[in-house]
């Protein structure tokens, strides 16, 4: 596609519940990264794609959110048993090569809400 | 501790002004660094990237420094529009992944 999309844009879930999150990248770009955004907050590193291996995945805050890439191409970011403090825009980023320095192009985020 | 320093005061200034924003960084030596600006509700949206080797960059009416000596980067945009009001984010590269600062918003009135 033309750019990166996310899915879906709005998410509210129940506490406890697991939740997906889907990116799907610029088509052709090898690298594929999750942030996280708390409200007013800057962007938090969550993991690092490059192809379908994940080579740094420092940044997941628990073993509770999970992420696969399959194909080189869609990524899902799986939180299990949510909490509230997991409410924020997930970001999802793709790049042409790993050297980044065509810069990331990002979507326009899932907004999860944990009630 | 690796750290990433924007004003977190947001900037106001007048339509036909220059605006500047600035990056500090501590304990990295990035090979590069880049600016975004990100729109509320939106994703970051790539602007500029400059080298470590590169002391100044521009791109229409974006100037973007580099002093890897003061580990500091500055941000211009000249004849600034009120379109030109958003948030903006400075990144470096020390690992595999761009670490962001937290933003700098900025209003521009006309």
């Amino acid at each position: 596609g033309a750019g990166v999309s996310q899915s879906p844009s709005n998410k509210v879930t129940e506490k406890g519940k697991d939740v997906e999150l889907r990116c799907d990248p610029i088509s052709g770009h090898t690298a594929l990264y999750w942030y996280r955004q708390s409200l007013g907050q800057g962007l938090e590193f969550l993991i690092y794609f490059q192809g379908n291996s994940a080579p740094d995945k420092s940044g997941l805050p628990s073993d509770r959110f999970s992420a696969e890439r399959t194909g080189g191409s869609v990524s899902t970011l799986t939180i299990q048993r949510t909490q509230q403090e997991d409410s924020a825009v997930y970001l999802c980023a793709s790049s042409l090569d790993s050297d980044r320095i065509y810069g990331y192009t990002f979507g326009s985020g899932t907004r999860l809400t944990v009630v | 501790s690796q750290k990433i320093e924007q004003n977190s005061e947001a900037l106001n200034i007048q339509e036909g002004k220059t605006a500047t924003l600035t990056c500090n960084y501590t304990n990295y030596s990035p090979a590069y660094l880049q600016w975004y600006r990100q729109d509320p509700g939106r994703g970051p949206v790539f602007l500029l990237l400059i080298r470590e080797n590169e002391k100044e960059k521009r791109k229409e009416r974006l100037k973007v420094t580099f002093d890897t000596t003061l580990k500091q980067s500055l941000f211009h945009i000249t004849a600034s529009q009120p379109a030109d009001s958003a948030t903006y984010l400075c990144a470096l590269d020390p690992r595999r992944a761009l670490t962001f600062g937290s933003g700098t918003r900025l209003q521009v009135q006309p």
